[in-house]
């Protein structure tokens, strides 16, 4: 069964901190994303990669930069953690550009204390 | 930022009734697509429906595009107890690669 997987379902971290968020996929996809979802509001795009070292900034990328050094995995960093960083993240894969279709990891709900 | 806009909000009805969201998007597509959301999880798919399509189908789904109106519709007929959810359109931005989501329709479907 292909999968993307979030490291972390639950963090709870301090303002100023810095937060990593880890996303590995198992499918071999070229592309990942990751979104940001908060009630009202969606899901929002911050970053998104085409292959490995490449990266694209999203809708809302301030505050957060990603880091692709291998292919199956997608790291999301908050260089320094504030509280309206509280929200639920999603990463997800698809096969490559021209490909429709997403996989998305179960999430990884963050609150900043 | 383009964004899809899902209508209503919220949705509750009796198992066994249809439910109908719908979603209205901004600028040309080259596709459209649905995904479900269980509460808390990630989201799943659920059908892609092209520009050049304007209905289609998958078991108790039904998908309508009207690209003149800039909007879709998805339809679960028969609904269960299990399709309680949140259903989200997600639109490709044309001749970019980035897929936008809506805001999301909850369904409530009680036994």
């Amino acid at each position: 069964d292909v999968k993307v997987t979030q490291s972390s379902r639950y963090l709870v971290k301090r303002t100023g901190e810095k937060v990593f968020l880890e996303c590995v996929q198992d499918m071999d996809h070229e592309n990942m994303f990751w979104y940001r979802q908060d009630p009202g509001l969606g899901l929002r795009l911050i970053y998104f990669s085409y292959d490995v070292k490449m990266k694209e900034k999203g809708d809302i990328p301030e505050g957060y930069s990603v880091s692709r050094e291998k292919k199956e995995r997608f790291s999301l960093i908050l260089e320094s953690a504030s509280t309206n960083q509280t929200s639920m993240y999603l990463c997800a894969s698809r096969t490559g550009r021209g490909a429709n279709v997403l996989t998305f990891g179960a999430g990884s709900r963050l609150t900043v204390l | 930022s383009q964004q899809g806009e899902e209508d209503p909000q919220a949705l509750s009805i009796q198992e066994g009734e249809n439910a109908t969201m719908n979603c209205s998007y901004k600028t040309s597509i080259n596709n459209l697509q649905w995904y479900r959301q269980n509460s808390g999880r990630g989201l799943v798919h659920l059908i892609l429906i092209r520009s050049n399509e304007r209905e289609k189908h998958s078991g108790r789904l039904r998908v309508t595009l009207d690209t003149s109106k800039k909007s879709s519709s998805l339809l679960i007929t028969a609904s269960r107890a299990a399709d309680t959810a949140s259903y989200f359109c997600a639109t490709d931005r044309y001749n970019t690669d980035k897929l936008i989501f809506g805001t999301g329709t909850r369904l409530q479907v009680f036994p």
